[in-house]
């Protein structure tokens, strides 16, 4: 059982670019979300979907875009990368109505220069 | 719209040292659980606590929704204690908002 699993760990983009995080779960999870870490700080909803072909907006939804084709993926796409995006980003899953089965992923590490 | 806050920020314990971590929370706020992100990164789930009280070996959480607050305790801290501790509400569909952390350093 892999749990919550991302992908890459690390990144370095340049201004500009474009790129895709991917997330996988295989708890047969319905909600899945995306957060951002930046330093020294807690993490901030950046989109979460209850389940397959449903996906809504966080606080800090602006310069990114996701979709939810499974109930196993939910990748986030990074359109025009800028430096503010420089942040760690989560995936996490959850069970609707299970409270507290949140189960997050290690993480990616994105650099944008 | 959701507010969590959490005090002290920073902690410098001996180890075998106690300590009480606390989160103040808004009305919009329907459950809450604490998470503790290690040295590595990692997030892990430590309580799911919307009211009352649970007890995981050394640690134990106390909620009073009536009153808006949560208390962590962690006792005979360790040094694989060290890391920032999450106040966590969660809003309407499944929605997590993290207050602001409390890094807890136990020195040996």
């Amino acid at each position: 059982n892999a749990g919550v699993t991302q992908t890459p760990k690390f990144r370095i983009l340049k201004i500009g670019q474009s790129m895709t995080l991917q997330c996988a779960q295989d708890m047969n999870h319905n909600y899945m979300y995306w957060y951002r870490q930046d330093p020294g700080m807690g993490l901030k909803l950046i989109y979460y979907s209850v389940g397959a072909g449903i996906t809504d907006k966080g606080e800090v939804p602006n310069g990114y875009n996701v979709s939810r084709s499974t109930t196993e993926d939910f990748p986030l796409r990074l359109e025009l990368a800028a430096p503010s995006q420089t942040s760690v980003y989560f995936c996490a899953s959850s069970y609707f109505g299970a409270g507290g089965g949140y189960t997050f992923g290690s993480g990616t590490r994105l650099t944008v220069v | 719209g959701i507010q969590v806050e959490q005090s002290p920020p920073d902690l410098i314990l001996q180890e075998g040292a106690n300590s009480t971590l606390r989160c103040n929370f808004s009305d919009s706020v329907n459950n809450l659980q604490w998470f503790h992100q290690n040295p590595w990164g990692q997030l892990i789930n430590l309580f799911y606590i919307p009211s009352g009280t649970k007890q995981n070996g050394r640690l134990s959480a106390t909620t009073v929704a009536t009153e808006r607050y949560s208390l962590l305790y962690i006792s005979s801290s360790q040094t694989t204690d060290s890391g920032v501790y999450f106040c966590v509400g969660i809003q309407g569909a499944q929605k997590l908002v993290f207050g602001q952390g409390t890094r807890l350093t136990i020195n040996p």
